[in-house]
C-alpha cells in the first residue's frame, strides 16, 4: 500500500489557462474526496465520490470546476479559465466506507500558482 | 455540523507530554472524533479517531468524556519533528451515509529544544 498519490505536486500556470490534476487513492478505497486550502487556512471540502458516483459537491466548486472518476479508482480534478484566486493547495483524500468513522487518508497535495 | 474550538497554538519543550483539548458542544449522537497532524506543503496526516472513553495507539491518546462536549490529544514526549498544526475534526454525516471533514484553523504546535 502506497498511500494516496497525487500528480503533479506543483503547478504554475497562468491565468486563464486550464490545468488538470490527478489522484490515484489507495488501492481498495471506495471514496474519494477533494479539499483546497488556503495558506493560513485548515482545508475546505470541495467534492465526494462513492466509487465512480459523484455524490456531493460544494459551493465552493464554480462551473469552471470539474471533478471525475470515470472507473472508480483514480480521479481528475480540472479547473478551466483559471484565476488567481485558484491559487491554493489541492488535496485528495480517499476513504474506504464502513461502520464508524470513515477514515480519510490525505495526499500530498498539487500546490497550484495562478500568475 | 458540529463546530470545533481548540487553541490558535501552544508551545513545549522536548520530552514533555502536550494536551490539546477541543471543544465540540453540539456533536451528534453518530459523530465521530477525529485528529490530524499537519505539516507545511503536505497533506493531513490521520492520528487518532474516538467515539467514547480512551482510545490509544503507537502515537497518541485520545480522551473523550462521557457527555463528549470535548476530547484532548495527548502526545507523549515531543520531539522537535511534532512541530506541526494539529486539527480536530467531528466527522460531519452530510445525509445518508456520507461524510465529509469541517476543518478549522487548527492548533500550531511549536516543539522548543
Amino acid at each position: 500500500d502506497t498511500g494516496v498519490s497525487q500528480d503533479p505536486r506543483h503547478k504554475i500556470t497562468k491565468r486563464g489557462q486550464n490545468v488538470t490534476f490527478r489522484c490515484d487513492p489507495i488501492s481498495e478505497h471506495n471514496r474519494l474526496y477533494w479539499y483546497r486550502q488556503t495558506l493560513g487556512q485548515g482545508p475546505e471540502f470541495l467534492t465526494y465520490f462513492q466509487n465512480e458516483a459523484q455524490l456531493e459537491k460544494s459551493r465552493l466548486l464554480s462551473n469552471r470546476f470539474s471533478a471525475e472518476r470515470p472507473k472508480g479508482s483514480f480521479s481528475t480534478l480540472e479547473i478551466q479559465r483559471t484565476e488567481q484566486g485558484d491559487s491554493a493547495m489541492y488535496l485528495c483524500a480517499s476513504s474506504l466506507r464502513g461502520a464508524g468513522g470513515d477514515t480519510q487518508y490525505f495526499g500530498p497535495g498539487t500546490r497550484l500558482t495562478v500568475l | 455540523l458540529a463546530k470545533t474550538t481548540q487553541p490558535v497554538s501552544m508551545d513545549s519543550y522536548e520530552g514533555q507530554e502536550v494536551n490539546i483539548t477541543c471543544s465540540h458542544n453540539n456533536i451528534a449522537t453518530n459523530d465521530y472524533i477525529t485528529w490530524y497532524q499537519q505539516f507545511p506543503s503536505q497533506g493531513p496526516r490521520f492520528i487518532i479517531q474516538g467515539y467514547k472513553t480512551k482510545v490509544t495507539n503507537e502515537v497518541a491518546s485520545l480522551f473523550i468524556p462521557a457527555d463528549r462536549k470535548s476530547s484532548t490529544l495527548s502526545l507523549p514526549r515531543v520531539s522537535l519533528s511534532d512541530t506541526a498544526v494539529y486539527y480536530c475534526l467531528v466527522a460531519a454525516n452530510s445525509g445518508g451515509s456520507n461524510y465529509k471533514l469541517t476543518f478549522g484553523k487548527g492548533t500550531l504546535l511549536t516543539v522548543n529544544p
